[in-house]
């Protein structure tokens, strides 16, 4: 069964501090997004990467940066939490699109962060 | 970039069928259309992908017209079970050639009464 971990479920930071989330995929994707989720606006995409050390940035990259060290690994970083920032973020992953295939993306269950 | 736009939320009974439309018309050529389904503290589940005409599997259709401007899902007879978030997804993700090309809709709450 396939699987996309987050590696906390509910997060408080304060307000300057650095944070950290991460995400790990079991399927061996090339692809993998960082989403936030708030009410009213759906799912806005962070940034993307498809391969090792590659990233792409998405609709709302500012205050955000990421990591992919390792295929599994995709970590969402910001380097100075504010308060705006407080929100639920999701992980994904994908295998490579090719045309004509499958570009679904597996979902983690989120991660809540509260900026105080 | 091509935008989506859905309804905020919608309401039906039991065994009902149910049609969600996605407007996006400034989707590109290389674009699919993809929805997805949200329950309450789960992430988004992939429930079908189509390019143009219709497609269906077990658990909906999906008709996209010759334009590809809109799509709509449809949920055959429906369960309380099928309460939650749908969102439209249109984009590509090919290498290094993204962003701005994978937008996911404002999502529509689907209520499912008995």
């Amino acid at each position: 069964d396939v699987k996309v971990t987050q590696s906390s479920r509910y997060l408080v930071k304060r307000t300057g501090e650095k944070v950290f989330l991460e995400c790990v995929q079991d399927m061996d994707h090339e692809n993998m997004f960082w989403y936030r989720q708030d009410p009213g606006l759906g799912l806005r995409l962070i940034y993307f990467s498809y391969d090792v050390k590659m990233k792409e940035k998405g609709d709302i990259p500012e205050g955000y940066s990421v990591s992919r060290e390792k295929k599994e690994r995709f970590s969402l970083i910001l380097e100075s939490a504010s308060t705006n920032q407080t929100s639920m973020y999701l992980c994904a992953s994908s295998s490579l699109n090719r045309v004509g295939a499958y570009n679904e993306q597996f979902f983690g269950p989120g991660t809540r962060l509260t900026v105080l | 970039l091509a935008k989506t736009t859905q309804p905020i939320s919608m309401d039906s009974y039991e065994g009902q069928e149910v049609n969600i439309t996605c407007s996006h018309n400034n989707i590109a050529t290389n674009d699919y259309i993809t929805w997805y389904q949200q329950f309450p503290s789960q992430g988004p589940r992939f429930i079908i992908q189509g390019y143009k005409t219709k497609v269906t599997n077990e658990v909906a259709s999906l008709f996209i017209p010759a334009d590809r401007k809109s799509s709509t899902l449809s949920l055959p007879r429906v369960s309380l079970s099928d309460t939650a978030v749908y969102y439209c997804l249109v984009g590509d993700i090919n290498r290094g050639s993204t962003l701005g090309r994978l937008y996911f809709g404002r999502g529509t709450q689907l209520t499912v009464w008995p």
